[in-house]
């Protein structure tokens, strides 16, 4: 059982290439959701899903782009990286049912964007 | 909506001291949940303790406890004799019980721990 996993750990980017950050989880978890760390700032949810084919937007989901084919997946992409978007990216995921409604994260992918 | 005010940014103790990190929160639900997570230098984040709105005990678990007072709107976290290896980012998040995925994170509380 590994929890969730985020690859990569860490990702130089240029301005203006995309990308896509991949997290996956082996805890048949309905809901799964990525948070970008900014210093100072807390973790400011992007987007999220509450199902396999259901996607809904967080606080700041400009600029990403997200899907989720499967109850495993939820990968985030950066269709056109920016400077602003240099984070620390966490995905997360928790079940529906009691006793499994805690919200565990995974490693966190540190991302720059020159 | 909801909100969660950690007005500690940093806390330096030495090591083997009590230290109580701050937690107020704001939320218009009914019921909810209370998280505290930890974010060690490596990074990750590290689920601490889930408390449920309508349950107003407190819990111990080792060295750690949690004081939820919900007339004050207050979730405060404190480490008894503390160890270089509490020194972390500690995190509060209110959260929704139903269907919501959303946790509410504060700016955290850092704690260095010193010999």
């Amino acid at each position: 059982n590994a929890g969730v996993t985020q690859t990569p750990k860490f990702q130089v980017l240029k301005t203006g290439q995309s990308m896509t950050l991949q997290c996956a989880q082996d805890m048949n978890h309905e809901y799964m959701s990525w948070y970008r760390q900014d210093p100072g700032m807390g973790l400011r949810l992007i987007h999220y899903s509450v199902g396999a084919g259901i996607t809904d937007q967080g606080e700041v989901p400009n600029g990403y782009n997200v899907s989720r084919s499967t109850t495993e997946d939820f990968p985030l992409r950066l269709l056109s990286a920016a400077p602003s978007q240099t984070s620390v990216y966490f995905c997360a995921s928790r079940g529906l049912a009691q006793g499994t409604d805690t919200q565990y994260f995974g490693p966190g992918t540190r991302l720059t964007v020159l | 909506a909801q909100k969660v005010t950690q007005a500690q940014t940093e806390i330096s103790v030495v090591e083997k001291e009590d230290v109580t990190l701050d937690c107020v929160y704001e939320t218009r639900d009914t019921t909810y949940y209370l998280f505290w997570y930890k974010q060690p230098p490596s990074g990750e984040l590290v689920f601490l303790i889930r408390r449920n709105s309508f349950d107003e005990q407190n819990e111990i678990s080792g060295r750690y406890s949690w004081n939820f007072q919900k007339s004050t709107s207050s979730f405060n976290f404190t480490i008894t004799a503390s160890q270089v290896v509490d020194s972390a980012v500690y995190f509060c998040a209110p959260g929704p019980t139903g269907g919501g995925n959303k946790l509410t994170f504060g700016t955290g509380t850092q704690l260095k721990v010193e010999l």
